[in-house]
């Protein structure tokens, strides 16, 4: 059973667009919701996270879009630069319960902006 | 410094062999884990470890153990590989196990021939 539904499996941008991914998860208990960034031959990198108290959270030129009710959450990289390209995973856990079952990943997201 | 280190970075070896991997962190976090991503690139949990006490244990075969010596290593020990095991194992901590703030190392891919 995947708890956390990724789409789309691979995105290609032009440079200076916007890059929108988006996850669904089925599980009410989860509170917390990060998103990862994951380059060729490193580990996943936390980029931005949110709890469900807020609708939206940005920081630089990302942000994340909750939508509780919907049970779907999203991440927009605004003037997305070709560094931008990597790997993008969203990612929830149950962290008021201590967060013992740890990170529930979704599939990934191959990100491409072409210069 | 590298917060969270793995070695090896490369593991190749034959079936039936036993091979460790080795975790350190020094963040000072409470909680440490392994992960498995697999060829297609789907990151899942396999164990968690919090003040020497394992939390959780997916269900992975029991070929797989964590050890931990301390609360700064966390090592994964694996008896009679097979093929199947071949992936990228990476190494995480937090500091509650809340999932707030993990750090990953830069994994371990291992490869089974």
């Amino acid at each position: 059973q995947q708890q956390v539904k990724q789409s789309p499996q691979s995105l290609i941008v032009q440079k200076g667009g916007i890059s929108i991914i988006n996850c669904a998860y089925e599980n009410t208990a989860f509170d917390y919701f990060p998103w990862y960034q994951q380059f060729p031959g490193k580990g996943p990198a936390l980029l931005i996270a949110i709890r469900p108290d807020v609708s939206e959270k940005k920081e630089g030129r990302f942000t994340i879009s909750f939508n509780k009710s919907a049970k779907q959450f999203s991440l927009h990289i605004m003037d997305s630069q070709p560094g931008d390209s990597a790997t993008y995973f969203c990612a929830a856990s149950i962290a008021s319960g201590g967060g013992a079952d740890g990170l529930t990943f979704g599939k990934g997201t191959h990100l491409i902006i072409q210069p | 410094d590298t917060a969270v280190s793995q070695t090896p970075k490369y593991l190749v070896t034959q079936m039936g062999n036993d091979k460790s991997i080795k975790c350190e962190q020094n963040l000072g976090h409470d909680t440490m884990y392994w992960y498995k991503q697999d060829s297609k690139k789907f990151l899942k949990i396999m164990f968690s470890y919090n003040n020497k006490e394992l939390i959780i244990n997916e269900t992975v075969p029991n070929r797989f153990s964590p050890k931990s010596p301390d609360k700064a290593h966390l090592n994964l020990h694996i008896n009679s590989l097979e093929l199947g095991d071949s992936a990228v194992y990476f190494c995480a901590s937090s500091q509650d196990g809340g999932g707030y703030g993990y750090t990953f190392g830069s994994g371990t891919r291992l490869t089974v021939v």
